[in-house]
């Protein structure tokens, strides 16, 4: 089945305490990005690759890192997390570019105490 | 800079009833358009996009929205809603960033449409 696969769908954890949320496809999509949603603010994009090795910021990129080494996988990191992280995390990816369809992950729910 | 406004951030209709949720979209340049769909508790969807050619978009489920240029709108339509269309409706446009080389997604706030019996 094709899919967008997200680990941990949810995860509590402390303030400065670093973690990596996965993301992995099995389209063999080029382009993969990482979102946060956060009520009344709708979806901002957070990082994205337009293929291996080749990242970019989005909107609201401070406090993260990405990297993209396989094509399948562009895990997320969080070095020092803080509680203005709190959010609900969805990974997307899309076959050549950002204005092809953005296939969704089931999102990773996110508090920082 | 490239804004996407969904005028309305709750609409309740009933079932069987017509419903519009709005987008208007600032840019000085060619844009692409979506409109994506959440149902409780999952990922985002795409009902629909605009990219060229005809300016009316037709989608799953049953929806449809017009590309309206003079207007920078694209609005999302359904003449007759179902319960379970009930879910959070995120329009979108495709921006080009500086030199028209850094393109970005960006996603209204949404409309949560209620679907009611």
């Amino acid at each position: 089945e094709a899919q967008v696969t997200q680990n941990p769908r949810y995860l509590i954890t402390v303030t400065g305490k670093k973690l990596t949320v996965t993301c992995s496809q099995n389209m063999n999509h080029e382009y993969m990005s990482w979102y946060r949603q956060d009520p009344g603010l709708g979806l901002r994009q957070i990082y994205y690759s337009m293929n291996v090795e080749v990242t970019d910021k989005g909107d609201v990129p401070e406090g993260y890192k990405v990297s993209r080494k396989e094509k399948r996988n562009f895990p997320l990191i969080l070095e020092s997390p803080s509680p203005n992280q709190t959010s609900l995390y969805f990974c997307a990816s899309s076959l050549q570019w950002v204005a092809d369809t953005q296939y969704f992950g089931p999102g990773t729910r996110l508090t920082v105490l | 800079a490239q804004s996407v406004t969904q005028l309305d951030s709750q609409v309740p209709v009933f079932e069987e009833a017509p419903v519009e949720l709005r987008c208007n979209y600032s840019s000085s340049v060619s844009v692409y358009l979506f409109w994506y769909v959440q149902y409780p508790n999952q990922g985002l969807q795409l009902l629909l996009k605009y990219l060229s050619g005809s300016t009316l978009v037709k989608g799953i489920n049953g929806f449809e929205a017009e590309f309206n240029k003079s207007q920078t709108s694209f609005h999302l339509r359904k003449p007759s809603v179902h319960i379970s269309d009930t879910a959070e409706y995120f329009c979108a446009v495709v921006r080009s960033g500086s030199g028209g080389s850094n393109y970005k997604l960006t996603f209204g706030k949404g409309t949560l449409l209620t679907v009611n019996p």
